[in-house]
């Protein structure tokens, strides 16, 4: 089993639509839950970071975690065409950083 | 917006060639890391470094070497070529300590032919 899974997507939606994006994980040691974006034929960006349980909000942006559940998610309001890309999951162990696979976005005008 | 830097960002190289990925980082991190991605894949952990002359193996196996003489630098080597090395490369860094994420270089996307 994979430390963290991420749905590959692709996942299309209209502009203007609220997006959800999610991620689960196997491993209770993981403290800190980050969600990065990556254009393509970038390097990822760091969208947000989070630590506890619970909501953490960034302008059109919230990270939301669920430790109980081992399950993260990224939800994103008025989704822009801007916002396509793809967004990786990523978690700390042993002072490494694991990710998912990452999801595959599309925002259409 | 994160002062990272891989050199180059695309290449194009013969099976066999001896090449080297340059990545420097101007924010003073200690902490160093190479990733490996495929398309469509995720990011495996392949090299990454705690310091100067400080350098370990990642989760994936790699037949990449990497050096760590200065802090601000972090090249990766092949010696040998290989079609099955052709990915995207990307070198990231986080500072020690409380920092939490890491920041990453635009990726040098290597293809071996």
């Amino acid at each position: 089993q994979k430390e963290v899974e991420q749905d590959p997507g692709p996942l299309s939606v209209p502009e203007g639509a609220i997006v959800s994006l999610n991620c689960t994980y196997s491993n209770s040691a993981f403290q800190y839950f980050m969600w990065y974006r990556q254009y393509s034929r970038k390097g990822p960006e760091l969208l947000m970071y989070t630590y506890s349980s619970g909501n953490k909000e960034d302008g059109r942006f919230t990270a939301q975690v669920d430790k109980s559940s081992k399950y993260i998610s990224l939800f994103i309001r008025d989704s822009q065409p801007s916002d396509s890309a793809t967004y990786l999951c990523a978690m700390n162990r042993d002072d490494k950083i694991i990710f998912g696979k990452g999801t595959r976005l599309h925002i259409l005008p | 917006e994160a002062d990272i830097y891989q050199t180059p960002r695309y290449l194009v190289i013969g099976t066999g060639k001896k090449i080297t990925l340059e990545c420097s980082q101007t924010m003073g991190h200690d902490k160093m890391y190479w990733y490996q991605q495929d398309p469509g894949m995720e990011l495996h952990l392949i090299h990454y470094s705690y310091g100067v002359n400080s350098t370990e193996k990642g989760d994936l196996s790699s037949e990449s070497t990497v050096s760590r003489i200065r802090t601000e630098h972090f090249p990766l080597t092949l010696e040998s070529a290989r079609p099955s090395h052709t990915s995207q490369y990307l070198c990231a860094s986080r500072p020690k300590g409380t920092g939490l994420f890491a920041f990453f270089g635009q990726g040098t996307r290597l293809t071996v032919v």
